[in-house]
């Protein structure tokens, strides 16, 4: 079945640092890929997604590139600000499969 | 607004005793889902409808009911909740179930003593 493998957390950063956070994934076919957010005391939000190897979804400064050779989809900031402080998941969905399949998260402290 | 609406958001009771929580989404999605998150162990799918009268289970059904007799309706039901069942629940609607972006509502924490 699909699954989807993300770096074990706390990040904690200084605000401004460069922020990766990884995400490999196994499927069979052709999923799409995902990053949601889910900032305290709320639900998930997507935060950007991409559907076919190679694009490179982006939002709000995060991107993350699609990368079917390496079945990898690593979320990264140039520059991370306080307000980013966070939990992320990445997920997929489609790939011979119906059933959405999400990471564990990874949560992101961000310090001034 | 687009939205998931869930209810209630906050909800605590005793063993045994039958409860609901009720999941609505206004963007005529035909595919919706429950999740419960748990520390350590990230989300995980409890049931999800593909459309009207479709409904099937995801990996952690155990004591958990659903139903949809409304496209819009999704309600999770636990008939003899238990304090295992003690978590915090998330309601999720897509346009369908394959390669699209799910829409989130805001949560539902409950607590069985």
């Amino acid at each position: 079945g699909n699954s989807v493998t993300q770096m074990e957390g706390p990040v904690t950063l200084s605000e401004e640092a460069f922020l990766t956070i990884n995400c490999t994934y196994t499927a069979t076919g052709y999923p799409s890929l995902f990053w949601y957010v889910q900032y305290p005391g709320e639900g998930l939000q997507l935060l950007l997604k991409a559907t076919k190897a190679d694009d490179k979804g982006s939002n709000k400064g995060f991107e993350a590139t699609y990368r079917k050779e390496t079945t990898s989809f690593h979320l990264e900031k140039g520059s991370v600000q306080v307000s980013d402080s966070a939990v992320y998941f990445c997920a997929l969905s489609g790939g011979g499969s119906y059933i959405p399949t999400f990471g564990r998260g990874t949560s992101l402290i961000v310090h001034p | 607004e687009a939205q998931v609406t869930q209810n209630p958001r906050y909800l605590i009771t005793v063993t045994g005793k039958k409860l609901t929580v009720t999941c609505s989404q206004n963007m005529n999605h035909e595919y919706m889902s429950w999740y419960r998150q748990d520390p350590g162990l990230g989300l995980r799918q409890i049931y999800y409808s593909m459309n009207v009268e479709v409904t099937d289970k995801g990996d952690v059904p155990e004591g958990y009911k659903v139903s949809r007799k409304e496209k819009r309706n999704f309600p999770l039901i636990l008939e003899s909740p238990s304090p295992n069942q003690t978590s915090l629940y998330f309601c999720a609607s897509s346009l369908s179930g394959r390669n699209q972006p799910q829409h989130f509502g805001d949560g539902t924490r409950l607590s069985i003593l």
